[in-house]
């Protein structure tokens, strides 16, 4: 069964630009979460989406946001990029929840300058 | 979700047992204790979670103790591959409403030696 994906890999944008990351699933599951990791700050949870809807929402900026396609595939918009969303983007997905065990993607890794 | 404490580095030896600890100590009753490892430049691996009663897979065994106010990872016969930062995670169930995100803690960083 092939692992959930994230693309692109690496991307480098300016501030001000906006950006989109993408995810897919592990196959059958239905709940993707987000989370950005920085040095600084550790890994933080973004959001999860179940279903296509947004389940629950981390403590981030209206700028960042997410949507989920019926195929389970999902994606994160940052608009007006700041210098400190310079990190690495992870999605992980699981069965029903993120109670369930978690499945991570290699991540996104975005340099803002 | 409740609070976990963990150290922040530790060093074991290639072929020996690794035992990671957390403190839990303000875990409610129907909350699980979750491990998960990074190894560098990857996304986190799921290793095993548990509630009261010990646990045990492929990768690892969990013991919690009885007063469920600490844990132990146990990796039994660790390698080089296993040097990663370990992240103990406590939180609840799903009650079909909002499901909070994994909240991941500082973690260990577990180096083994060869």
């Amino acid at each position: 069964k092939a692992g959930v994906t994230q693309t692109p890999r690496y991307l480098i944008k300016t501030r001000g630009q906006q950006v989109t990351l993408s995810c897919s699933p592990i196959s059958g599951h239905r709940s993707v979460s987000w989370y950005q990791q920085t040095p600084g700050q550790g890994l933080q949870f973004l959001f999860e989406y179940f279903s296509e809807t947004q389940r629950n929402k981390g403590n981030f900026p209206g700028r960042f946001s997410g949507r989920q396609f019926s195929n389970s595939r999902s994606e994160m918009n940052v608009s007006t990029l700041e210098l400190g969303d310079s990190a690495l983007y992870l999605c992980a997905s699981s069965l029903r929840g993120s109670y369930n065990e978690q499945f991570f993607g290699p991540g996104t890794r975005l340099t803002v300058l | 979700d409740a609070k976990t404490t963990q150290p922040p580095s530790m060093d074991c030896a290639e072929g020996r047992a690794a035992n990671l600890p957390c403190n839990h100590s303000t875990i409610s009753g129907n909350e699980y204790v979750y491990w998960y490892r990074q190894i560098h430049s990857q996304g986190p691996q799921y290793i095993i979670h548990g509630l009261k009663n010990n646990e045990t897979n492929e990768m690892a065994s969990l013991i919690i103790t009885e007063d469920r106010k600490s844990s132990t990872l146990i990796l039994p016969h660790a390698t080089l591959r296993d040097t990663a930062v370990y992240y103990c995670i406590v939180r609840g169930p799903n009650s079909g409403g909002g499901a909070d995100g994994l909240t991941f803690g500082k973690g260990t960083h577990l180096i083994i030696q060869p």
